[in-house]
């Protein structure tokens, strides 16, 4: 079974600042999807940005960026000059390359002080 | 529709009552799930739909929880005998195909049920 981590419930960063939020997992998979999804108080998860397993590059999108380690089984988010729409639950994921449900760590929550 | 829609939003139950949840997805997803998601925790994975087929029912918690899409789109969720350990929330995601990390899900907004 496969195990996600979050260490770090509450995060807090001013605007136009920089945060990373940490993620750590655990398998015996050697190819895999990970994903972060943004949970805002409406409840609707939103796909942040997803880093397959197989590419040693790590995936950027606009102001969301991931540092993947996976020898150390590592994939955190950084957000960049951070907005306050950004305050929300943040969730790291784990996929099976050949499944589908996802496994979700226990969230981090984020607030973007003005 | 535009997103996978949920209803309804908030539903409260008195415990031993039964209740149904809705989810309408996407038009033409195929694939159809369902996840709980309790207080401070992330969302744990309860059922797979392929069209109408349940591929997967291994993350219902007891034989209490049903879940059915016999037309291949709308689903329901079925409680029976609510407990209050199943106050939470209920998410339902829809996606294009069949293995989907490629394509991602599309979440609706789920429906918090509360057992009182």
């Amino acid at each position: 079974a496969q195990t996600v981590t979050q260490s770090q419930p509450e995060m807090s960063v001013q605007e136009a600042e920089t945060v990373t939020l940490s993620c750590t997992y655990d398998t015996s998979e050697s190819n895999y999807y990970l994903f972060w999804y943004k949970q805002p108080p409406s409840r609707q998860m939103i796909l942040v940005i997803r880093q397959e397993a197989y590419k040693q590059q790590n995936a950027t999108e606009n102001r969301f960026s991931v540092n993947f380690q996976k020898a150390a089984k590592s994939f955190s988010l950084k957000i960049s000059d951070s907005q306050l729409g950004d305050t929300a639950m943040y969730f790291c994921a784990f996929m099976k390359n050949s499944g589908y449900a996802l496994n979700f760590g226990k969230g981090t929550s984020l607030l973007v002080t003005p | 529709g535009a997103g996978v829609s949920q209803s309804p939003r908030y539903k409260v139950a008195k415990r031993g009552q039964d209740v149904a949840l809705r989810c309408d997805p996407i038009s033409g997803h195929v694939s159809l799930f369902w996840y709980q998601q309790a207080l401070g925790q992330g969302p744990e994975f309860l059922t797979y739909f392929q069209n109408e087929a349940q591929l997967d029912k291994s993350g219902l918690p007891s034989d209490r929880f049903f879940a059915e899409r016999p037309e291949g789109s709308v689903s329901t969720l079925k409680i029976q005998r609510t407990q209050k350990e199943d106050s939470a929330v209920y998410l339902c995601a829809s996606s294009r195909t069949g293995f989907s990390p490629d394509y991602g899900y599309t979440f609706g907004s789920g429906t918090r049920l509360t057992v009182v």
